[in-house]
């Protein structure tokens, strides 16, 4: 299957600390998404990307699907203790089939 | 609106038994899809279905199997557990294959 790759795999950061991640792929997307899970729970959409370039945000959050369509960034600002949870890139593959990554996980420090 | 529900929450099972994963959804999506979480893993999907009737193999299949009679079930079978099946399980839907993806709340199976 296809490799979705995102760092760092884990972070640990101060409330009020901005965050970025990223995620890499072994192939080109058309479309990225991001994900956030929150613990003991499934994940929930939080940014859609469908362009090469775009940059989205959504409140303290950003995002930007880039340029050469293999890879994708999320930036959150200003974190707060609720930003905790596992967030996940994702996108369609071949074959009618979608593809998350590995998953970063955040713990903010109050 | 009730979106995606999975039943159980948590299960254990022995080494060989059998079990169905339940999964309904109440908002008309063709496709549907089972994803198992391990540690370090992220998603990896099991297997998925475009509609009532189709369904075909994600990335992980073996040792599981799924059917899809109605447009709003797809329950995903374990026929002989092994503890290599431990894992947290998520059903999906979305309206297509490549759109926004609605996730049950997981069981957490353990095999022993």
């Amino acid at each position: 299957g296809q490799q979705l790759n995102q760092s760092p795999q884990s972070m640990f950061i101060q409330e009020g600390e901005d965050v970025s991640m990223n995620c890499t792929s072994s192939s080109i997307f058309n479309t990225w998404l991001w994900y956030k899970q929150d613990p003991g729970e499934g994940p929930v959409l939080l940014i859609a990307l469908y362009k090469a370039g775009e940059l989205t945000s959504n409140g303290r959050l950003t995002a930007q699907f880039g340029i050469t369509r293999k890879d994708s960034f999320l930036n959150i600002s200003a974190s707060i203790p609720s930003d905790v949870g596992i967030y996940f890139c994702a996108g369609p593959g071949a074959g009618n089939q979608f593809y998350f990554g590995t998953g970063t996980s955040l713990t903010v420090i109050p | 609106n009730a979106g995606v529900t999975q039943t159980p929450k948590f299960q254990v099972l022995k080494t060989g038994q059998s079990m169905t994963l339940q999964c309904a959804q109440d908002m008309n999506h063709e496709y549907m899809s089972w994803y198992r979480q391990d540690p370090g893993m992220g998603l990896r999907l099991i297997h998925y279905s475009v509609g009532a009737g189709i369904t075909d193999q994600g990335e992980v299949p073996n040792g599981y199997n799924v059917s899809r009679s109605t447009t709003e079930d797809f329950p995903l079978r374990l026929l002989s557990a092994a503890p290599s099946q431990t894992s947290v399980y998520f059903c999906a839907s979305s309206y297509w294959w490549n759109t926004e993806a609605f996730f049950g709340q997981g069981t957490r199976l353990t095999v022993v």
